[in-house]
């Protein structure tokens, strides 16, 4: 079945630096790739996703890029915030089945 | 408007009870998903329900999970005989719909567990 790895699993910032969190997937097939942000005590919230026939997405401070020939995909935060402190998860799906998650990344912007 | 519902928030209960977990998707929402989530880990896939179609229990951990999602909508996801493994937030989310995986997934904000 489908593996998705996570790095880093933590990663600390200064407010206004750009973060970047990096994720790779092992089923060729996948082709769709969301990013979830979850704070404490909460469920996780879609904040972006990608489909594999683009391979660049962008919405305000928040980008996704994908590498189907590489099989890997990231997550670019610019301009960071300490209300983006939280875990963020990565996930892939080929379709036939339910997401695959990587393990998370603990993101803390410092004011 | 409304988001996905779980209940209850948190449930303790003693080491070989049986649990009951709720779901309440999204209006027409037809695709409800399980997961299981232990302490700082990822999310763990559970089961998978798709419109009228038999259900994708494949994730399940052990004959002691099992699942139902009567009309189309409500779900309940029953712990027989719980473990103090079984100890975690148990998320539910659902997808407008369905198609697998490929469609976003709204997240409830799940039911902490804990097994004494």
């Amino acid at each position: 079945g489908e593996n998705v790895e996570q790095h880093p699993s933590t990663l600390s910032v200064q407010e206004g630096d750009s973060a970047v969190i990096k994720c790779t997937y092992s089923d060729s097939a996948s082709n769709y790739f969301p990013w979830y942000k979850q704070e404490l005590g909460k469920g996780p919230q879609l904040i972006i996703d990608i489909r594999s026939n683009v391979g660049e997405k962008k919405d305000q401070r928040i980008a996704v890029t994908l590498n189907k020939t590489a099989k890997h995909f990231s997550l670019h935060i610019t301009e960071t915030q300490p209300e983006d402190s939280a875990v963020y998860f990565c996930a892939a799906s080929t379709g036939r089945r339910a997401l695959t998650f990587g393990s998370g990344t603990r993101l803390q912007v410092q004011p | 408007g409304a988001g996905v519902s779980q209940s209850p928030s948190n449930k303790v209960t003693e080491k070989g009870k049986d649990v009951e977990l709720r779901c309440d998707p999204i209006s027409g929402h037809t695709a409800l998903y399980w997961y299981r989530q232990s302490l700082g880990q990822g999310l763990e896939f559970l089961i998978y329900f798709q419109g009228n179609s038999a259900p994708d229990k494949s994730g399940l951990p052990s004959d002691r999970f099992s699942a139902e999602r009567t009309g189309g909508s409500v779900s309940t996801l029953t712990i027989q005989r719980t473990q103090q493994e079984d100890s975690a937030v148990y998320l539910c989310a659902s997808s407008p719909m369905s198609g697998g995986g490929n469609q976003p997934q709204h997240f409830g904000d799940g039911t902490r567990l804990s097994i004494l």
